[in-house]
Formats: C-alpha cells, sequence, structure tokens
C-alpha cells in the first residue's frame, strides 16, 4: 500500500492567517490526490481533485499544489468556518489511502 | 444530484456478520461508468477504503479486509450493499458509502459524492 504521510498532525492559526499543511506520498503518485475537509459528526467533504483542482462551490481560499511524492494544501486566509480535520488520499494505486488528518483550530 | 444513504443494525455482535446498504437517489445505479465504494472511520481515527463495486458489477477490495468482504449490488432497489464477516472490536467505526464523479472536463474525480454515514459498533 502506499503511505500517506500529512504533517502538521494538529495546527493553531488565527483568522485570516495562511494555513498549509503537506503530504508525502511513499511512492510517486503523479498528481493522484485528492484534498477532504471534514467538520465533527460529518462525512468528508471533497475539496480538492487531480492534486490541484478545485471542486466546485469550494471557495477560492483553498488550493492545492505538488506532483509526485510532494503536495501541499493552503488556505489563504482562514476562516471560522475551516475549522475541521483535512486529509489527502491518493487515488493512484488501489487501495487508495488516507493521510492521518491535520486538525486545524482557530487560535 | 446524486445523493447516498447508508442504512443497517448500528449493533453487530463478535464473529457475526456486519451488513449494510447504501441507497442511491437522484441517479440510477446501473447507469453511467462508476465506482461505488465503502470506507470507514474509527472513532478519532482516520479513514479506510474498504472496497468498491462498478457499475459493470466487477469488484476491488482492500487486501487488508479481503477475506472478509463481500460487496454487492441490487439494480432493482438501486442499492449496493456491504457484507463484513466475523467482525470484531476493531470493525467499529463509521462506515460511509461514496461514489465518484466526473468534473466539466470529463475527467474522473473519484470520492467526490458520500453518504452521511453510519455507526456500527461491535459489543457483545
Amino acid at each position: 500500500d502506499i503511505q500517506m504521510t500529512q504533517s502538521p498532525s494538529s495546527l493553531s492559526a488565527s483568522v485570516g492567517d495562511r494555513v498549509t499543511i503537506t503530504c508525502q506520498a511513499s511512492q510517486d503518485i503523479s498528481n493522484y490526490l485528492n484534498w477532504y475537509q471534514q467538520k465533527p459528526g460529518k462525512a468528508p467533504k471533497l475539496l480538492i481533485y487531480d492534486a490541484s483542482n478545485l471542486e466546485t462551490g469550494v471557495p477560492s481560499r483553498f488550493s492545492g499544489s505538488g506532483s509526485g511524492t510532494d503536495f501541499t494544501f493552503t488556505i489563504t486566509s482562514l476562516q471560522p468556518e475551516d475549522i475541521a480535520t483535512y486529509y489527502c488520499q491518493q487515488y493512484d494505486n488501489l487501495p487508495p489511502t488516507f493521510g492521518g488528518g491535520t486538525k486545524v483550530e482557530i487560535k | 444530484q446524486v445523493q447516498l444513504q447508508e442504512s443497517g443494525p448500528g449493533l453487530v455482535k463478535p464473529s457475526q456478520t456486519l451488513s449494510l446498504t447504501c441507497t442511491v437517489s437522484g441517479d440510477s445505479i446501473s447507469s453511467g461508468s462508476y465506482y461505488w465504494s465503502w470506507i470507514r472511520q474509527p472513532a478519532g481515527k482516520g479513514l479506510e477504503w474498504i472496497g468498491r463495486i462498478y457499475t459493470s458489477g466487477s469488484t476491488n477490495y482492500n487486501p487488508s479486509l479481503k477475506s472478509r468482504v463481500t460487496i454487492s449490488v441490487d439494480t432493482s432497489k438501486n442499492q449496493f450493499s456491504l457484507k463484513l464477516s466475523s467482525v470484531t472490536a476493531a470493525d467499529t467505526a463509521v462506515y460511509y458509502c461514496a461514489r465518484d464523479g466526473y468534473d466539466s472536463s470529463g475527467r474522473r474525480v473519484y470520492f467526490q459524492h458520500w453518504g452521511q454515514g453510519t455507526l456500527v459498533t461491535v459489543s457483545s
């Protein structure tokens, strides 16, 4: 299985701050990477697909970049409603695997 | 817009079989070219893909669970189902069903649509 390593596991930032999360794959996955937002008690919500494509209806303050083994997810201006856990997920190889998650809190 | 809804017993005894159903609305489960997946999440932990069934009926399973998993589809009811045998406490989790989609360029978007999830507890 491809291992997905996310960092940090948690972070605290102020409203308006730029937030960056990284995800590293254990092997080359090209750009076959999704990013999700999960709020407590809710299903994950797809934000970014193919590493950098914004899902329809998702605010433009969310973005993704990277290819190969190293990926970055960015919130350009953190909003109170962005409090959630964020996951990366690869779909280059079966089984699809997820990162361990990054919990984002407001400082 | 497709919607998915999981259903099934919330409590299963150890060594028994967990059975869940995902009911699809807003689209026919037999139309298009989609993967219908099951994913689970133990409380406070990360996400684990269990397996999927394609519109054609072919299946893929996570090797870690393959010996215990069966995913099937019932087109007459517009549902697909998960069976997980010989469950233990480690199988206690929220179980989600999910489906992919396509973007405006025709590219497949994996796990684009999710159900709300259903909690299954394995306990005697």
